[in-house]
């Protein structure tokens, strides 16, 4: 089936410092992927979005890449701030049809920014 | 504009009893999504409901059941609980749309965290 992972469960970084986070997936037929941050205590938060025929994609302070090559899609945060700490979670949208809006998420990883 | 509210925030029930928990959508959003997130691992879908039909059904069972209104606010309902559905259960909102050649962005809401004992 559709398997969504990180790489890494924690991640620590400096303030001011670029942050990658990354993540693998196993589905070839996977059409949609989004970034979500998750704080403690609240719902996931829509960072940005990549549809399977972009490689890249700009945000404020936050680029996703995905390479379709070798099933890998990452976060990069530019100069990473305290209030980025929070677990990150990538998830894909295997499809067209019957599965559109079913989210597969991966299990995150903490990002924890130190002063 | 608000965005996607759950009510309530917090539960405990205890095993073998039921439970309702409800969300409203973003307005416009016509598309309502419960996912069932246990602590230290990614949301998992439970249901997909769009203009009041059910669109898809993740691998829960029959205990689980949800319905969307008119107004397209939903429930969810959970059936004889168990200590294994203690949980954050996180409903999302999109356009159902599709404005993405065929997927929506969805919008989280807060979740209800629920403890069964």
């Amino acid at each position: 089936g559709e398997s969504v992972g990180l790489h890494l469960p924690t991640l620590s970084v400096q303030e001011g410092d670029n942050s990658i986070i990354n993540c693998a997936y196993s589905n070839s037929a996977s059409d949609y992927f989004i970034w979500y941050k998750q704080e403690s205590g609240k719902g996931p938060q829509f960072i940005i979005d990549i549809r399977s025929n972009m490689d890249k994609r700009q945000g404020q302070r936050v680029t996703v890449l995905l390479n379709k090559t070798v099933k890998h899609l990452s976060l990069q945060i530019a100069a990473t701030q305290p209030g980025d700490s929070a677990v990150y979670f990538c998830a894909e949208i295997p499809g067209r049809g019957s599965t559109l809006g079913r989210l597969y998420f991966g299990r995150g990883t903490q990002l924890t920014v130190w002063p | 504009d608000a965005g996607v509210t759950q009510s309530p925030t917090h539960l405990i029930k205890t095993r073998g009893q039921h439970v309702t928990l409800r969300c409203s959508p973003i307005s416009g959003h016509k598309s309502v999504s419960w996912y069932q997130q246990v602590l230290g691992q990614g949301p998992q879908f439970i249901f997909q409901y769009y203009e009041k039909e059910e669109r898809g059904r993740g691998n829960f069972p029959d205990r689980f059941s949800a319905r969307q209104f008119p107004n397209y606010s939903s429930e969810l309902n959970v059936n004889a609980l168990l200590l294994g559905d203690s949980a954050l259960y996180l409903c999302a909102s999109s356009s159902g749309r599709g404005e993405r050649g065929g997927a929506d962005t969805q919008y989280f809401g807060p979740g209800t965290r629920l403890t069964v004992l």
